[in-house]
């Protein structure tokens, strides 16, 4: 299965500031997942990201909040905008491959 | 909005004995199934995957999916204390996956 390197692997940032989150798998995968873990709660997946287009949100999140890039089929990054207390939560990306879903090790962020 | 659903526990269970962990989900369309474990403070990481109805076994552990009724369930026989952790279902649908709440699985030694 896909290994994902992801970083930082926690943050404390000042409320309205923004922070960008790295994933970076060591092979090729067409779609990208970014995850939000709130805390004491399940995941709740916020985008698709796809190489070449625009990522597609669910329900409840938005680009504004968090802008998504996929410049290519190894790499993805999402941006939490604007940070509120309410955005501290641990975010995943994961990638789908061979009959599984793997996962990144997580950013803890942590809005002041 | 499809749905999976999961008892947030926590479920208590003896070691050595069996525990049950159970979903029901809300899209008759989902073919695949999986059952993650995820210890506290780290990633899910997979245990089982299962597509088509019935039992499938692995070691400790049987997935069960009944589609019909829309349930998928994970037994884990022997339960031991470094299996005390939240147990996550997921659905695939549309190339995307879906959690349910997660259960909190408690093996007393």
């Amino acid at each position: 299965s896909a290994v994902i390197s992801q970083k930082p692997s926690r943050d404390i940032c000042q409320r309205g500031t923004s922070l960008t989150i790295q994933c970076q798998v060591d092979s090729q995968v067409t779609m990208m997942f970014w995850y939000r873990q709130q805390p004491g709660q399940s995941l709740t997946l916020i985008a698709t990201a796809n190489q070449g287009s625009e990522a597609t949100y669910e329900s409840g999140f938005v680009i504004d909040k968090f802008p998504i890039s996929r410049p290519n089929l190894t790499f993805s990054t999402l941006t939490v905008s604007n940070m509120s207390p309410e955005d501290s939560s641990i975010y995943l990306c994961s990638v789908g491959q061979g009959g599984g879903y793997t996962f990144g090790s997580g950013t803890r962020l942590t809005v002041v | 909005q499809k749905e999976v659903e999961q008892n947030s526990g926590p479920l208590s269970v003896p070691e050595g004995a069996i525990a049950s962990l159970n979903c029901t989900y809300s899209d008759r369309g989902s073919q695949s199934f999986f059952w993650y474990r995820q210890y506290s403070g780290k990633s899910p990481e997979l245990i089982m995957s299962i597509y088509s109805n019935g039992d499938k076994e692995d070691g400790r552990f049987t997935a069960q999916l009944n589609k019909a009724s829309q349930y998928v369930s994970l037994l884990i026989r022997d339960s031991q204390p470094s299996d005390s952790a939240t147990y996550l279902c997921g659905m695939e649908y549309g190339n995307k996956l879906v959690f349910g709440a997660g259960t909190i699985l408690r093996v007393k030694s």
